[in-house]
This record gives C-alpha cells, structure tokens and sequence, in this order.
C-alpha cells in the first residue's frame, strides 16, 4: 500500500529564515510526486509535479526535489504570506484515472 | 489556466435531506474527476473517481447508494449526499484532469464545499 509521510507536522519560522519541508514516500511504480499549498478554508493550489530521481524544480522562493525515497521543498528567505499548509502526493499506477495519495501535510507559519 | 469551480461554497441542511454539490471545468474538458473529502486537521481523503459517460468508481468504506456521482459532460461533474447525517459534515472538494493530458496530467482542485448537517 502507497505511504506518503511528511514532516515536521507544523514549521515556524521567522522571515527570512530559510528551511525545508520532507515528503517519505513507498510506492511500487511512482508515477509523479506533488506538491500543493492550500489555504485555511479552500482547495489545494498545485505548486509542482516531479517525475524522476534527481529532478528540481523551482517557483519563486520554493524549490522541490526529489530523490527515489523522498522529496524536499525548499523554502529560500520566506515571508509571512508563504504560511499555509503544504501537501505532497503521490502517484502510481499506469491508467488516466490514477489516484492521488496525500501526505497529512506540513503546517508552515512565517512570521514577520 | 486550468480553474475549476464547485457550487455552493458552504451548505446547511437538516439531517435526512440530500444535498447536490457541483463541480466545474471552467478552461478545459475534464475525462477524469475526482471527489475528496477532508476533516479538520487532515488531509484530504480520496472518495471516488468520476469518468464522464461512465459509472464512478468508489474508494473502499465509501458507500455508493449515499455519495451519489455523475459525470454527464466534460465539464461537470456532481456529488449528491444523500440523507446526510451530522457526521456527513466536512469539507468536499473536487479535482479535474485535462482530457487532453496524458497518463502524468496533473490534478487541479477546487476551492471545496463545506457541508454542515444540523
């Protein structure tokens, strides 16, 4: 069964104070790993996919990584409206309607 | 882009009574949906898999005659809960993948519903 772990469960950190966020994961044939922010109250907003070891990808202050156990994002110099709750999910399998399973997520608080 | 919507935004109902809860494709045409549910503090909780023009397919625990799916169009898809109960509250939200995407499209998800059964 596909095992998605995250951690730490909750990250505070003052502006400018740079850190990561881990995604475990066990999954025979991944298929894509996922990263979203979401937002108290609403649907998870896609930040990144990674499809293979060593991959990275980068969007503002956040850079994902991925190697075949786990996955990194990197927050680089973080403001107060980068707190939410970030999400990482995996994929396996090999037909269109392959479903996604979710880590509990990382609640992250920036504060200024 | 790739935006989808759900109507309404948040519900109360009386317990005993359905409610219907929509999801939309607004930029592009959905094959696959999919409906989640998620509790205070969790992550999200995959319910079933809604295929435009054929039956859904349903997680294991999620009853099928109470979380009814249709996925009549490309573009939308509906969840109706069916004599919802108090513990039938929580926050719905649905995803949509491009039709025009491959096997590694990725999920766009919805702003979500939060039902609230008195």
């Amino acid at each position: 069964e596909d095992q998605v772990t995250q951690s730490p469960e909750a990250l505070r950190l003052q502006e400018g104070e740079s850190s990561s966020l881990n995604c475990s994961y066990t999954v025979s044939g991944l298929r894509g790993l996922f990263w979203y922010r979401q937002d108290p109250g609403k649907g998870p907003e896609f930040l990144f996919t990674l499809y293979s070891a060593g991959e990275e990808k980068e969007k503002e202050r956040l850079k994902a990584t991925l190697t075949k156990k786990e996955s990194f994002l990197h927050i680089t110099a973080p403001k107060p409206e980068d707190s939410a709750t970030y999400l990482c999910a995996v994929r396996e399998g090999q037909t269109s309607g392959s479903r996604l399973t979710f880590g509990e997520g990382t609640q992250l608080t920036v504060n200024p | 882009g790739a935006v989808v919507s759900q109507h309404p935004s948040r519900v109360i109902c009386k317990s005993g009574t359905s409610v219907k809860i929509e999801c939309r494709s607004l930029d592009f045409q959905a094959t696959t949906m999919f409906w989640y549910r998620q509790f205070p503090k969790q992550s999200l909780m995959l319910m079933a898999t809604s295929n435009e023009g054929s039956k859904a397919t349903y997680e294991q625990g999620v009853e099928k005659d109470k979380f009814l799916i249709n996925h009549a169009s490309l573009t939308l898809s509906t969840l109706t809960v069916t004599s919802a109960h108090p513990e039938d509250s929580s926050f719905y939200i649905c995803s949509a993948k491009k039709a025009s995407g491959g096997l590694l499209e990725t999920q766009y998800f919805g702003p979500g519903t939060r039902l609230l059964v008195l």
